[in-house]
């Protein structure tokens, strides 16, 4: 069974500070991974992708990943109240003719705090 | 650009009767298709996906169905509705070359 794990929190940062968001996969296989934020009542929304490992920057974002410890996390700087919401780690499942499906972890919910 | 479209928005209904739930995309064609469901503190469920035309793949054996009668349309259905089918159905779509998933805005659906 391919896994996809993340610390269901909740995370409470204080405004203006660093978010750190991490997520565990068991496939060595997988070659793609993602951050997507869901508000509360809402749908997922895709905020972040990365393919390779090291850093990928996006505004206040930052997706690293470490293919070797099965590893992703999403940095957010300069935390907001608006960025209070549940954040889904993705990974992209490796077998059989299921190459182009999702596995998603549980979320982590964030609270940012004004 | 592409847009996503779910309807309804939101849907009670008795135990036992059926279900229909559509999607349907614009501004791509030949899209991957999902059916996701979320229940209440549980994670993202995949349901069924499709690469093409009347191609439906079923991940989780149960009594939905899922149907793609036109590219660009994509139909969750089921006969009799259990108590279990209550969560927050969500249809996705990528492209044909791509992971990266974009999520519509979802259906919740409460079966009493």
């Amino acid at each position: 069974q391919k896994e996809v794990e993340q610390n269901s929190g909740p995370l409470s940062v204080p405004e203006g500070a660093i978010a750190s968001l991490n997520c565990t996969y068991s496939d060595r296989g997988s070659q793609s991974f993602f951050w997507y934020r869901q508000y509360s009542g809402k749908s997922p929304e895709l905020i972040m992708f990365i393919y390779s490992n090291g850093d990928k920057e996006d505004g206040r974002f930052t997706a690293q990943l470490n293919k070797a410890s099965q590893y992703v996390s999403l940095l957010i700087r300069d935390s907001q109240p608006s960025d209070s919401a549940t954040y889904l780690c993705a990974v992209n499942a490796n077998y059989g003719g299921s190459q182009g499906n999702l596995i998603f972890g549980k979320g982590t919910k964030l609270s940012v705090k004004p | 650009s592409q847009t996503i479209h779910q309807w309804p928005a939101t849907l009670v209904q008795p135990v036992g009767s059926p279900l229909s739930l559509e999607c349907t995309v614009e501004g791509t064609s030949n899209p991957n298709l999902y059916w996701y469901r979320q229940a209440a503190g549980r994670g993202l469920q995949l349901l069924f996906y499709s690469v093409g035309i009347g191609q439906i793949s079923s991940e989780v054996p149960q009594n939905l169905s899922a149907s793609r009668p036109q590219d660009r349309q994509f139909i969750l259905s089921s006969k009799k509705l259990l108590l279990s089918d209550s969560g927050f159905y969500l249809c996705a779509w990528s492209g044909d070359n791509s992971y990266e998933q974009y999520f519509g805005p979802g259906t919740r659906l409460t079966v009493t």
